[in-house]
């Protein structure tokens, strides 16, 4: 059983569509955290969330905590928003999704 | 500021040998945790280090193992390497421990077993 799932587990959208990733959880954490990683493995932290909502240019993140779910929204998609973009948890340790890859058409 | 730095990028190594990698964390931050990525299991969490002691450890043989220096600098090293060793391991700093601030990832070290 995996503690994080995510969905979808591919994307394909049109430039300037609206994309939203979900993240499910089965843990009591402190903290989740939405990762993205670009071809080639870097990864960034776009965020960390343990209540509420946050925003980031065209990124925005919500959680909710009594339904252990938390969702990544891009608006406005660019290619250069292709990734694959990852959830992951705090709870005892950390646990991550398997990711979501999305490919961002022009 | 310097991001995380991990060395060296990329390795081969033949199965049974050990290997050591190195991680060195953005200036002020004390803690480093390491992870593994593969195709198969996706990204999983190996250890945490902070001010030298390691905090938390998932769910990984002996093999897998650990450090951290007075000046935050992290090392894992694995032993006794085997095919599925092969992977891309990545750490990430932080200020603080526990995944409740938020973590800088170097680029990783890729690591194939032959």
């Amino acid at each position: 059983k995996n503690e994080v799932e995510q969905s979808p587990q591919n994307l394909t959208a049109q430039e300037g569509e609206f994309i939203t990733i979900n993240c499910s959880y089965s843990v009591g954490i402190s903290a989740l955290h939405w990762l993205q990683q670009h071809p080639g493995g870097g990864i960034v932290s776009l965020f960390m969330l343990s209540s509420g909502k946050k925003k980031h240019g065209r990124l925005i993140a919500t959680i909710n905590i009594q339904e252990k779910h938390s969702s990544l929204h891009i608006t406005a998609s660019h290619p250069r928003d292709s990734a694959v973009y990852i959830c992951a948890v705090n709870g005892n340790q950390f646990y991550f999704g398997t990711g979501t890859s999305l490919t961002v058409i022009p | 500021k310097a991001g995380v730095t991990q060395t060296p990028r990329y390795l081969i190594k033949t199965r049974g040998q050990q290997v050591t990698l190195s991680c060195s964390p953005i200036s002020g931050h004390r803690s480093v945790s390491w992870y593994q990525q593969t195709p198969g299991q996706g990204l999983q969490f190996l250890f945490e280090y902070f001010s030298e002691t390691q905090r938390n450890k998932g769910n990984f043989p002996g093999r897998f193992s650990g450090r951290q220096f007075s000046n935050s600098r992290s090392e894992m090293n694995v032993s006794t390497l085997e095919l599925g060793d092969s992977a891309l391991y990545l750490c990430a700093s932080s200020p603080s421990p526990g995944g409740n601030t938020e973590a800088f990832f170097g680029q990783g070290t890729r690591l194939t077993v032959v």
